[in-house]
């Protein structure tokens, strides 16, 4: 059965920073692996889709992701935070069905 | 203007009370699901359709049931055998399996 796991229920760093936010996953096929970002009682937007070709996908918003098969990992990263990254990020994995990691929340201070 | 509705935006269900809650999409895609989120458990499918007139079950159908009539929408009723259906209820389309899929954006129930 596929699965994924968010390490880190919440994330803080200062405007500016690197944001980095984990992502591993299991699977017995190759996998096609998503990023999405959930702002407060809004549904969930498409940040980047990883679908088996650039291991290295880039997203909206400056976001990116790596996918290493070794590591059975895809994490999520942004060189730089901004304040209107403040949100929660839920990391997902596709079988018949998508697979929803239990999210990372995101905070920026000033 | 192309996307997903879901309305209401706020419900409230009384104790005993069947409530529907609506999807409706312009996209064009085949395939709807509905998932329920918990603060700190992520989305969990609830039900499912990948074509009109047939619907499968998630990993917490119990208390809930679905119709595809239209391929535009997709309706939820909490029945009055979910005991615990405060939540936020999320709609989402897709062009299938392992395909992204988009999100509405949501309902929240809460129980009088």
């Amino acid at each position: 059965a596929q699965s994924v796991t968010q390490l880190g229920s919440h994330v803080s760093v200062s405007e500016g920073a690197l944001v980095l936010l984990r992502c591993n996953y299991s699977s017995s096929v190759p996998p096609y692996l998503f990023w999405y970002v959930q702002y407060p009682n809004q549904g969930l937007q498409l940040l980047l889709k990883y679908t088996s070709a650039a291991t290295l996908v880039k997203g909206i918003n400056g976001f990116e992701a790596e996918f290493k098969k070794s590591e059975t990992s895809f994490h999520l990263t942004k060189p730089s935070a901004h304040m209107s990254d403040a949100a929660e990020y839920f990391c997902a994995v596709s079988d018949y069905k998508l697979i929803f990691g239990t999210g990372t929340r995101l905070q920026v201070f000033p | 203007d192309g996307g997903i509705t879901q309305s209401p935006k706020y419900l409230f269900r009384k104790e005993g009370q069947n409530v529907t809650l609506s999807c409706e999409q312009n996209l064009n895609h085949d395939a709807m699901y509905w998932y329920r989120q918990d603060p700190g458990q992520g989305l969990r499918l609830i039900y499912y359709s990948q074509i009109v007139n047939d619907f499968q079950k998630g990993d917490i159908a119990e208390g809930y049931s679905v119709s595809r009539e239209k391929k535009e929408s997709f309706p939820l009723t909490v029945t009055s055998a979910q005991k615990n259906p405060t939540a936020f209820y999320l709609c989402a389309t897709g062009q299938g399996a392992r395909e992204t899929q988009y999100f509405g954006p949501g309902t929240r129930l809460l129980v009088l």
